[in-house]
């Protein structure tokens, strides 16, 4: 059974930091582009991150609103994704999910709630 | 950034009675492998997204087969042959052929 568990999410002030989490498990982790959504409090779906099978820095996408703030990184080993985020602003606030790149697989969610 | 336009913003839908949900793609999908990564995706009320249709027209794994998917190019539909209780949620279409990866703006299917 395909599993992607989120954790890493709470609340943090404006400007601070966290570092997500996503441990994936019954499919070949390492072969597959993967990414992070996120979703505002009652909006619709907004794509932040992708990285490539290889975690190569020359294949990671985000979008505009997060780039030079936002670091997606993966562990093939661990078979684990991971987002930093870094100078964290109230629009950030939103329930993060961890998903392949197609949005085959999903997790559950981890809530970020940005606020003082 | 390719813009997707879904309507309509809601469906009242009566149960057993067929549904249709429209999106297009402010450019072409059409990747340079040939394939047009444009998918749809079902959010049931407290849960993650689920994939409904992948790459257009392909039902993903365990999805009922009253969901079809059709179109090409920049305009796309997703149909349920009979709608029932259970498909109830916002339905998003997404584009996978360009960066950054855009979502539509959701259909919210209620029962009438």
């Amino acid at each position: 059974e395909v599993q992607l568990v989120e954790s890493g999410g709470g609340l943090v002030q404006p400007g601070g930091s966290l570092r997500l989490s996503c441990a994936a498990s019954g499919f070949t982790f390492s072969t597959y582009w993967m990414s992070w959504v996120r979703q505002a409090p009652g909006k619709g779906l907004e794509w932040v991150a992708n990285i490539k099978p290889d975690g190569s820095t020359s294949e990671k996408y985000y979008v505009d609103s997060v780039r030079g703030r936002f670091a997606i990184s993966r562990d093939n080993a661990k078979s684990s994704l991971y987002l930093q985020m870094n100078y964290l602003r109230a629009e950030d606030t939103a329930m993060y999910y961890c998903t392949t790149s197609q949005g085959a697989y999903w997790g559950q969610g981890t809530l970020v709630t940005v606020s003082s | 950034d390719v813009v997707m336009t879904q309507s309509p913003l809601s469906l009242p839908v009566t149960l057993g009675q067929p549904a249709s949900i429209s999106c297009r793609s402010s450019q072409s999908l059409v990747h340079s492998d040939g394939n047009t990564y444009f998918n749809w995706f079902q959010q049931r009320p407290g849960q993650s997204p689920r994939r409904l249709i992948h790459r257009v027209s392909n039902r993903d794994s365990g999805v009922p087969d009253r969901f079809s998917g059709s179109g090409s190019g920049t305009d796309f539909t997703l149909k349920i042959s009979r709608v029932e209780a259970e498909d109830v949620g916002v339905y998003y279409c997404m584009e996978g052929t360009h960066w950054p990866q855009t979502f539509g703006g959701g259909t919210k299917v209620e029962i009438k």
